[in-house]
């Protein structure tokens, strides 16, 4: 079955430091999205991703980043992590044609920033 | 600009009960509404995805139907169970039929418990 994974699940980094999180789908989609969760804010969108080379910037962008080298990927990265980035980070990935633009979720990466 | 409201926030309710969560939107060009389910610490488990040209979905004791005109969608859940305690998020994506591109847009969902 086609499915998303996020790598790792549970993450404790040090102020300042580089963090990438992993985003790995096998459902063949082009769109793909990462998103963090924060209580009082519900889901808010980071970066995303129309396709191979594409990425564009969210609506909580700064600080972030992410590269799109294949279909299946789309790591995220902290540049240098403050502890306001502490958060649930959910990838996403969807279709684009009719049949298929139903949005899957990953399982989270829980990160905490000290 | 699109916006996604639920009502009601929280919900408790006693198990058997058949019970309905709304979703409103401001503009009534979508592309689709999902409803997703999400427990606490977990993920987003998508529910039912209801097309632009749809006007129900059906998945078990899951029903979700949707009104473009008036902007409105509900989830009908039959004979609730303890188990179906969750947070429950509705999001549309706009745009209308050309909406392939665009992002989903959530509701903040509403947080139900059915006690046993």
């Amino acid at each position: 079955d086609a499915e998303i994974t996020q790598s790792p699940r549970h993450k404790i980094t040090e102020t300042g430091r580089q963090v990438t999180l992993a985003c790995h789908q096998t459902w063949n989609h082009n769109n793909m999205f990462w998103y963090r969760q924060d209580l009082g804010h519900g889901l808010r969108l980071i970066h995303y991703s129309y396709g191979v080379h594409d990425t564009n910037k969210g609506e909580v962008s700064d600080g972030y980043s992410v590269s799109r080298s294949n279909t299946e990927d789309l790591p995220l990265t902290l540049e240098s992590a403050a502890s306001s980035q502490t958060s649930v980070y959910f990838c996403a990935s969807r279709g684009e044609l009719a049949g298929d633009n139903e949005q899957f979720f990953g399982p989270g990466t829980r990160l905490t920033v000290l | 600009k699109q916006e996604v409201t639920q009502i009601p926030a929280a919900l408790s309710v006693p198990e058997g009960e058949n019970l309905v969560l709304n979703c409103s939107f401001t503009d009534s060009a979508i592309y689709n509404l999902q409803w997703f389910r999400q427990d606490p610490g977990k993920g987003l488990t998508s529910l039912l995805l209801i097309q632009s040209s749809q006007r129900e979905q059906t998945s078990g004791r899951l029903n979700a139907s949707l009104d473009k005109s008036s902007g409105r969608s509900t989830l009908y859940i039959a004979a609730s169970q303890p188990g179906d305690s969750a947070t429950y998020l509705c999001a549309v994506i706009p745009g209308g039929f050309s909406g392939g591109y665009n992002k989903l847009i959530f509701g903040a969902g509403t947080r139900l418990a059915v006690h046993p």
